[in-house]
């Protein structure tokens, strides 16, 4: 199905641990953004792109790095995971800019033990 | 800067009531305004959009939204619920020029029969 998949859909972690989020998108999207969701603080930007090869820093970017080497695709990366990263990450799409609205991906539950 | 605030987490109607869900924004320049809705273990979807031109919003669904730019107000409305809306609303507020969606923290509507 066209639209914004993320993988993987869940992820258990220790500590310290690394790994990276991949969103792929087949919509032709410019911007591309990355938030997390946790109880109660509704969804938060950690970084976002609007165009490939550039990258910008979001409200919660300690932490985390992104890489956007194609337009078609936006990587999280955790270098060293922590229990405070635990929470739902969205990657959501949007073809000229936010004010056209977002297509967002399924999600992805992360726990950090 | 941009922020928006939902009162009420938690929502609560019964079947066929009326649905009113309050989001108040803050932004210093001409808003674009969002409600997108998100249903267990799902993404986030567009239900409306407010840009420029008509400040009554109708959306998917039945739902519809009105711009008060004197109350810096973005309310989600449904006349009669229905079991099916209860799900998660978030209001969200762009176009300052921050290139990304800044989320109000959610309100959970429950729908009772």
């Amino acid at each position: 199905n066209a639209g914004v998949t993320q993988t993987p859909k869940f992820r258990v972690l220790k500590t310290g641990q690394s790994m990276t989020l991949l969103c792929a998108q087949d919509m032709n999207h410019e911007y591309m953004y990355w938030y997390r969701q946790d109880p109660g603080m509704g969804l938060r930007l950690i970084h976002y792109s609007v165009g490939e090869g550039t990258t910008a820093k979001g409200e919660v970017p300690d932490g985390y790095n992104v890489s956007r080497l194609k337009k078609q695709n936006f990587l999280l990366g955790l270098e060293s995971a922590a229990p405070s990263q635990t929470s739902v990450y969205f990657c959501a799409g949007s073809r000229q800019g936010e004010v056209y609205g977002y297509t967002f991906g399924s999600g992805t539950r992360l726990t950090v033990v | 800067a941009q922020s928006v605030t939902q009162l009420g987490s938690h929502v609560s109607v019964s079947e066929g009531a009326l649905v009113l869900l309050r989001c108040n924004y803050s932004s210093s320049v001409p808003p674009y305004l969002f409600w997108y809705v998100q249903y267990p273990n799902q993404g986030l979807q567009l239900l409306l959009k407010y840009t420029t031109g008509a400040t009554l919003v109708k959306g998917i669904n039945g739902f519809e939204a009105e711009f008060k730019k004197s109350e810096t107000s973005f309310h989600l409305t449904k006349p009669s619920a229905h079991m099916s809306d209860a799900a998660e609303y978030f209001c969200a507020v762009g176009g300052t020029g921050r290139r990304a969606l800044t989320f109000g923290s959610g309100t959970r509507l429950q729908v009772q029969p």
